[in-house]
């Protein structure tokens, strides 16, 4: 069983609409992150999480929101979606005080 | 501005040779250094890190050479083999920092040819 996952795998969505990306993990880490990767670049970070009740902005945030529902849920929302925001969307955890992020597989999404 | 530069975005080398993927960074407070390797439609798996007090670490056919004095490290694969064939982040992070974030590069295709 995969120990970071993510639904859906992939989305085609049309401008404007509110799309919403959700990621779980049986890893029991306590910290969990949302990146984005375009086509020739390496990923970067939307928003990170360290706990339940922690929220934290990244590099790229504008446009994007977060919830953490649980320690092992974290959700990802485009609140008015748009064709730049076609991407790559990965989840990651880590344990704190640990260097390693471990990844879920991908949410492969199209804005239209 | 850049702070991790893969500058080789990609290498193709023979089965069994030695393959050899760069990283240069700029930021100085970087202490931790992450390779991870990237498979078509799956996400980055972890693959070797190495700590700044070392020069060297290896496990089994991957050894990761850091030189911090010119702020470069690579990632050497030996014997290289056609299940090598992805992608290769360099991802380095500042421990000292509360937040661990990894800084990635833009990553560098390796293609084993048979």
């Amino acid at each position: 069983d995969a120990d970071v996952t993510q639904t859906p795998r992939n989305r085609i969505t049309k401008t404007g609409k509110r799309i919403m990306l959700e990621c779980s993990q049986t890893k029991g880490h306590d910290r969990m992150y949302w990146y984005r990767q375009d086509p020739g670049l390496g990923l970067r970070l939307i928003y990170y999480s360290f706990d339940v009740k922690d929220i934290n902005k990244g590099e790229i945030s504008d446009g994007y929101s977060v919830s953490r529902q649980a320690q092992a849920k974290f959700s990802l929302s485009l609140e008015s979606a748009i064709p730049n925001q076609t991407a790559l969307y990965f989840c990651a955890t880590s344990d704190p005080g640990l260097p390693e992020q471990f990844f879920g597989p991908g949410t492969r999404l199209t804005v239209l | 501005d850049q702070q991790v530069k893969q500058n080789s975005p990609s290498l193709s080398v023979q089965e069994g040779r030695i393959s050899i993927l760069n990283c240069d960074y700029t930021n100085s407070m970087f202490d931790y250094f992450l390779w991870y390797k990237k498979y078509p439609a799956e996400g980055p798996t972890f693959l070797i890190s190495i700590s700044s007090i070392k020069d060297k670490n290896e496990d089994g056919r991957f050894t990761v050479f850091l030189n911090k004095s010119a702020k470069h490290l690579s990632l050497h694969i030996v014997p290289s083999q056609p299940g090598d064939s992805a992608v290769y982040f360099c991802a380095p992070l500042n421990s000292g920092g509360s937040n661990y974030k990894l800084t990635f590069g833009k990553g560098t295709l390796l293609t084993v040819n048979p």
